[in-house]
């Protein structure tokens, strides 16, 4: 069966500090893979998507970067943090052409506070 | 530009009754739509999937059905528990590089 695990699941930085949060698939073969932060009382916003190892698209112009260097594994990353990267941050993953059938399935998150 | 609508934003309802949340979207040219619900702190767990090409999804005391002519879902939840209360988003896909395009849920009380 395919699961997808994130870590950490709590994240306490000072600001100006780097930033990795990590997710891996398991039981899949060359999924989609999207990151997704929300804030507060806000909804989710779509940060990166990936449709392969190397492949990155960015959604919104922001202080952040993402990386795929394995087929299953999704880095999300900051070289140095600011007060407004604090959010909750999600992983997702879909296959294109059965997503019909899956859906998207989601990471249990990120609680990053950057203080 | 696809919008996903959900009203209310949040719902109180006493235990045991039946209850009905609403999601709409501009574009009815949809791949599919997907009700999630997602606890405090948590991630998103995925409910139901309905395929443009279906009516409704069931799933035990869950039942979500697809209008796509009007741009309409519901999420029926029956004999409300406790338990249920989460907050509930649905997200639509649009088959345009997979991504999907969520609402912004609505925060379900369910009172003891």
């Amino acid at each position: 069966s395919q699961t997808i695990h994130q870590w950490p699941a709590t994240l306490v930085q000072p600001v100006g500090s780097p930033l990795s949060l990590e997710c891996t698939v398991e039981g899949t073969s060359n999924p989609n893979l999207y990151w997704y932060r929300q804030a507060a009382g806000r909804g989710l916003q779509l940060l990166f998507y990936s449709v392969g190892i190397g492949q990155i698209s960015s959604e919104v112009p922001q202080n952040l970067s993402a990386s795929r260097p394995q087929d299953r594994q999704f880095i999300l990353s900051s070289k140095k943090l600011l007060l407004s990267d604090s959010g909750f941050y999600l992983c997702a993953w879909s296959v294109t052409g059965f997503s019909a059938n899956y859906g998207y399935t989601f990471g249990s998150g990120t609680r990053l506070t950057v203080v | 530009k696809q919008e996903v609508t959900q009203i209310p934003a949040a719902l109180s309802v006493p235990e045991g009754e039946n209850l009905v949340l609403n999601c709409s979207f501009t574009d009815s040219a949809i791949y599919n739509l997907q009700w999630f619900r997602q606890d405090p702190g948590k991630g998103l767990t995925s409910l139901l999937l309905i395929q443009s090409s279906q009516r409704e999804q069931t799933s035990g005391r869950l039942n979500a059905s697809l209008d796509k002519s009007s741009g309409r879902s519901t999420l029926y939840i029956a004999a409300s528990q406790p338990g249920d209360s989460a907050t509930y988003l649905c997200a639509v896909n649009m088959n345009r590089d997979d991504k999907i395009i969520f609402g912004k849920g609505t925060r379900l009380h369910i009172l003891p």
